[in-house]
């Protein structure tokens, strides 16, 4: 597709539920991230791949998020056993390389609310 | 760690004034630095970037310089409209292509 594609974009989960959210980069796009927005805050890293590799997950807040891209395209983030800190939007991009100088792009992201 | 701080908000300017909103940020190495804007209802996107000091990103009117010496980013414009109402974020790219985000700051423009 044209841009990143997110799914779902509207989640309510109740605590303690799993949840599982996807991510379609452009197409080609070797790096994948998925990022962290609480209300009122700026995106926050949780991950990085780059093709199927994880290379970064030090931003992953605890060992509930899981996230993996098994064939180097499509991205799934998983949160087990959500709780209400966990409401958010996640937000996916990717970049054509894997350097500083490549632009990111965004989904329009995944908002989570845990009740 | 790398850090990115911005301007605190909300700004509320008329049309046609000047905007200035301040970045400055903290790092290791010499990382690239990003304008990202959110429109309402809309996803981020990338405004502007500078890779090296003293580069300078322009687009749609606005522009920021990478001042090394002060650690800087600020963004300007000499006239803004109605419709560059919208939440800017700043941001900072490491070597292995993660950003570091400013909290966003929230600018209203009024006819």
């Amino acid at each position: 597709g044209a841009g990143v594609s997110q799914s779902p974009r509207y989640k309510v989960a109740k605590r303690g539920q799993d949840v599982a959210l996807r991510c379609d980069p452009i197409s080609g796009h070797v790096s994948l991230f998925w990022y962290q927005q609480a209300l009122g805050q700026g995106p926050e890293f949780l991950t990085y791949f780059q093709n199927e590799a994880q290379l970064d997950k030090s931003g992953l807040p605890s060992d509930r998020f899981f996230a993996e891209r098994p064939e180097g395209s499509v991205s799934t983030l998983k949160i087990q056993r959500t709780q209400q800190e966990d409401s958010a939007v996640y937000l996916c991009a990717s970049s054509l390389g894997g350097s500083s100088v490549d632009t990111i792009y965004f989904g329009e992201g995944s908002w989570l609310t845990v009740v | 760690g790398n850090s990115v701080t911005q301007m605190e908000g909300p700004v509320t300017l008329s049309e046609e004034a000047f905007l200035t909103i301040n970045c400055t940020y903290t790092a290791t190495g010499y990382p690239s630095l990003f304008w990202y804007v959110q429109y309402p209802g809309e996803g981020l996107q990338l405004l502007l970037k500078a890779t090296k000091a003293d580069d300078k990103g322009s687009n749609k009117g606005f522009e920021a310089t990478y001042r090394k010496e002060t650690t800087s980013f600020h963004l300007e414009k000499g006239s803004v409209q109605v419709s560059d109402s919208a939440v800017y974020f700043c941001a900072s790219g490491t070597n292995a292509g993660k950003s570091t985000f400013g909290d966003g700051t929230t600018l209203t423009v009024k006819p």
